[in-house]
């Protein structure tokens, strides 16, 4: 079946250090992917997602592509703010015949000034 | 009020309470879900409701009851709970069910989550 594997954390950076969250997945056919955060004391919300292979996510400076021939979305930021300190979720949906959307366990990021 | 709103954030039962967790959305979604997140543990989908009607039952002990009374909200029923059942509980809702409907609309919008912790 669908599985979405992340790398474990926590990882910890200084302020401007360069991100990146390793997410692989397993699948069959198409899926589409997306990455979530969720903020201390808050719900997850959609940070940026990417439907078919190749294509890049982006949103708030962090950036995702598609790699089918690697089955890989990894998460990556350039020069990453305190703010940025969250758990971050990567996710796969299958496709519409089955409905799932199958999380990751998700990673951890604290940043210090 | 926009959003996914979830009531109670925090709450604290004893084994043999009853008591309930309320979501309500105001984006016109016609999914609710209920999801538990437990610490280290990838997010684990409970229930699905689309258009009021429930559609997936991921065998979730019978301790948690669900109820969906409109579309626009979305209630945990929760009655003789252990302790392991402390967790936070997410409510989210999607424009369209996940199943049957094209992908690229249907993201998740979460509540901030009613944090459990059973005594």
């Amino acid at each position: 079946g669908n599985s979405v594997t992340q790398m474990e954390g926590p990882v910890t950076l200084s302020e401007e250090a360069f991100l990146t969250i390793n997410c692989t997945y397993t699948a069959t056919g198409y899926p589409s992917l997306f990455w979530y955060v969720q903020y201390p004391g808050e719900g997850l919300q959609l940070l940026l997602k990417a439907t078919k292979a190749d294509d890049k996510g982006s949103n708030k400076g962090f950036e995702a592509t598609y790699r089918k021939e690697t089955t890989s979305f990894h998460l990556e930021k350039g020069s990453v703010q305190v703010s940025d300190s969250a758990v971050y979720f990567c996710a796969l949906y299958g496709s519409s015949n089955t409905g799932k959307l199958i999380f990751g366990q998700g990673t951890t990021l604290q940043v210090k000034p | 009020e926009t959003g996914v709103t979830q009531t109670p954030r925090h709450l604290v039962m004893g084994m043999t309470n009853k008591k309930s967790l309320k979501c309500e959305q105001h984006l016109g979604h016609n999914a609710m879900y209920w999801y538990k997140q437990s610490a280290k543990k990838p997010l684990e989908l409970m229930f699905v409701y689309n258009f009021k009607e429930q559609t997936e039952n991921n065998s979730v002990p019978s301790r948690f009851s669900p109820e969906c009374p409109n579309s626009s909200h979305l209630f945990l029923h929760l009655h003789t709970l252990q302790p392991e059942d402390s967790a936070l509980y997410l409510c989210a809702s999607s424009r369209q069910p996940l199943q049957g409907y094209p992908s690229g609309a249907n993201v998740l919008t979460f509540g901030a989550g009613s944090r459990l912790t059973v005594l």
